[in-house]
């Protein structure tokens, strides 16, 4: 089945420790997105990608680092993860910046 | 910063009832997205609506871009529509950012 597939689902990090959340796309979709929700504050974007090789940065980029390797793969890192991390995230796609756009089912993070 | 504002807030329905959720923006949009957040977390795509009128089963929603607004009616209610409803927009200028509203959580009860 098509679709967007993110792991892992759940983890528990230790704070100060490097973390890569994964991001894969099978629908060769253009734009990459990674958000992050927390409770009250909805979705914010945190990094995207327009196309394989460009990233940008969205609403919430410190912390957090992303690259785009190919088309299919968007992997978020934590280079040194605190407790302000902890919340849902959600990685995302759509076939152009501004067309209709698909998530993921999210991974848990928590950070301790 | 472009402002989305969904009302209500919190909405609680008896199964069979009709509702209208609503999403207020503050700047001119490229589209205008509808998500069911059902109780599992997951984010289900409901409409792509940057303007007119759309319908799929039981829900519809119209966009009427001039004035800003967007509306989700949800007829004959069920307890699976139970979640938080969220309305994203995309500015016409500017940063590649979908801008959600903070949510209506809506519970349906048998």
């Amino acid at each position: 089945i098509a679709g967007i597939t993110q792991a892992p689902t759940s983890q528990i990090l230790a704070a100060g420790r490097r973390m890569t959340l994964r991001c894969t796309q099978d629908m060769r979709h253009n734009a990459m997105y990674w958000y992050r929700q927390d409770l009250g504050l909805g979705l914010r974007l945190i990094h995207y990608s327009n196309t394989a090789g460009t990233t940008g940065k969205g609403e919430v980029p410190d912390g957090y680092s992303v690259s785009r390797a190919n088309t299919d793969d968007f992997p978020l890192t934590l280079a040194s993860a605190v407790p302000s991390q902890t919340s849902v995230y959600f990685c995302a796609s759509s076939a152009d910046r501004g067309t209709e756009a698909f998530f993921g089912q999210g991974t848990r993070l928590t950070v301790v | 910063g472009i402002q989305v504002e969904q009302s209500p807030p919190d909405l609680i329905l008896q199964e069979g009832a009709n509702s209208t959720l609503r999403c207020n923006f503050s700047d001119s949009v490229n589209n205008l997205q509808w998500f069911h957040q059902n109780p599992w977390g997951q984010l289900i795509n409901l409409f792509y609506i940057p303007s007119g009128t759309k319908q799929n089963g039981r829900l519809s929603a119209t966009t009427v871009a001039t004035e800003r607004y967007s509306l989700l009616y949800i007829s004959s209610s069920q307890t699976t529509d139970s979640g938080v409803y969220f309305c994203a927009v995309d500015l016409q200028t500017g940063a590649n950012n979908l801008f959600f509203g903070t949510g209506t959580r809506l519970t349906v009860i048998p």
